[in-house]
């Protein structure tokens, strides 16, 4: 099946300081999208990205699709509490999603 | 708009027994994928429904089963239960099928299950 690599594994990051994780593929995707996990709940969707070289925000957060449709990046700026969770990127190359395997996120106060 | 609904949330099952989840998805979305997300796994995708036809598959064994009502409600049921089954069982809803141009999926907040 598709590879989708996630990095970094996991962050630990002070408040207030600004937050980078990416994914990549080993194929082509026609949709990229980004979601927020916390402990013993679903994935809650973030950003939605469907075109190469697309930069989407939510607030916070901000995502591109990759030129080469092969990666993806989330930025999350000034970080506060809140934002603690795991992240996940999935990607759609065909009829089937497939997911990364998250980027643990620890907000320090 | 209410979001996905599962049910039951938490689930506790013996070895050899089935098990039964629900999932009701976002109103007028037609299409629901169940998952099952693992700490060693991670989001493993188990099939996609879609106007009460499964239309795409993933890579597990025949004891995991599902089907879909005409009001797009979907259930997911597995069969002799093994220890390695314990896991949170995620579906999503989307409008349509897997692979349309602006496709995305909303998870429910899963149903815990735990075989012992």
């Amino acid at each position: 099946g598709q590879q989708l690599n996630q990095s970094p594994q996991s962050m630990f990051i002070q408040e207030g300081e600004d937050v980078s994780m990416n994914c990549t593929s080993s194929s082509i995707f026609n949709t990229w999208l980004w979601y927020k996990q916390d402990p013993g709940e679903g994935p809650v969707l973030l950003i939605a990205l469907y075109k190469a070289g697309e930069l989407t925000s939510n607030g916070r957060l901000t995502a591109q699709f990759g030129i080469t449709r092969k990666d993806s990046f989330l930025n999350i700026s000034a970080s506060i509490p809140s934002d603690v969770g795991i992240y996940f990127c999935a990607g759609l190359p065909g009829n089937q999603f497939y997911f990364g395997t998250g980027t643990s996120l620890t907000v320090i106060p | 708009k209410a979001g996905v609904t599962q049910t039951p949330r938490y689930l506790i099952k013996t070895r050899g027994q089935q098990v039964t989840l629900s999932c009701s998805p976002i109103s007028g979305h037609r299409s629901v994928s169940w998952y099952q997300q693992t700490p060693g796994q991670g989001l493993q995708f188990l099939f996609e429904y879609f106007s009460e036809t499964q239309r795409n598959k993933g890579n597990f064994p025949g004891r995991f089963s599902g089907r879909q009502f005409s009001n797009s409600r979907s259930e997911m049921n597995v069969s002799t239960l093994e220890l390695g089954d314990s896991a949170l069982y995620l579906c999503a809803s989307s409008l349509t099928l897997a692979g349309a141009s602006t496709d995305t999926q909303y998870f429910g907040p899963g149903t815990r299950l735990t075989v012992l």
